[in-house]
């Protein structure tokens, strides 16, 4: 079964400095990892995706996040954060199905002080 | 306008009614799916379909029922509404293609007394 470990509730950071939220994932086969970020009173947006070549993947507003195979890791970065990145971040993963089945982690909320 | 468009985005009622709530897309995806979401849980799937024709239970499909009125339309309803399904219930669509993401609406808060 397929399963998403979001460690932290809280993320806390300052403007400025580079941010981390972890995700640690369990899958049989292949998987396929999303990052969705939530704002108040909104849905899930997509942020970024790997499913397979190169383990640093890039996507909206600057944020980044690195494919560790051996460490069954998927954790979304981001070099310099803002206040406006403040916001519940959350980690899916799937297999290579057609329906694509999402799994998502607890969400970790973020939160940028000025 | 919204892609995914949900509706109510707010309803109150009461323990024992029936409630339909609605979901309509115009990207043209043939996938649709409904999610809940509770604090500390995060998301977990109610059901999706694939076209028209196919509906397939998720995780927490008790208590809910869907239909696919057209590839545009996925509706979700609680047939005897109870207070623990109570919660933010999402629609969401994909594409085809591997790997497409999700693309979900904003959300109905559902609120059982």
């Amino acid at each position: 079964a397929q399963s998403v470990a979001q460690p932290e509730d809280q993320v806390n950071v300052a403007e400025g400095n580079p941010l981390t939220v972890k995700c640690t994932y369990s899958v049989s086969g292949n998987p396929y990892l999303f990052w969705y970020v939530q704002y108040p009173n909104r849905g899930l947006q997509f942020l970024l995706k790997y499913i397979t070549g190169d383990n640093l993947v890039k996507g909206s507003y600057g944020f980044e996040a690195e494919f560790n195979k051996s460490q069954t890791s998927f954790h979304l970065k981001k070099p310099s954060a803002l206040v406006s990145d403040s916001a519940l971040y959350f980690c899916a993963v799937s297999v290579n199905t057609g329906f694509q089945k999402l799994v998502f982690g607890t969400g970790t909320r973020l939160l940028v002080s000025p | 306008d919204a892609d995914v468009t949900q509706t109510p985005r707010n309803r109150i009622t009461k323990t024992g009614k029936r409630i339909m709530l609605e979901c309509s897309q115009t990207k043209g995806h043939d996938r649709m799916y409904w999610y809940r979401q509770d604090p500390g849980l995060g998301l977990r799937l109610i059901y999706y379909s694939f076209d028209v024709k196919d509906i397939n239970k998720g995780e927490i499909s008790d208590g809910y029922s869907v239909s696919r009125q057209a590839q545009a339309k996925f509706s979700l309803s609680l047939e005897s509404a109870i207070p623990n399904q109570t919660a933010l219930y999402f629609c969401a669509t994909r594409g085809q293609g591997e790997g497409q993401p999700q693309h979900f609406g904003d959300g109905t808060r559902l609120s059982i007394l």
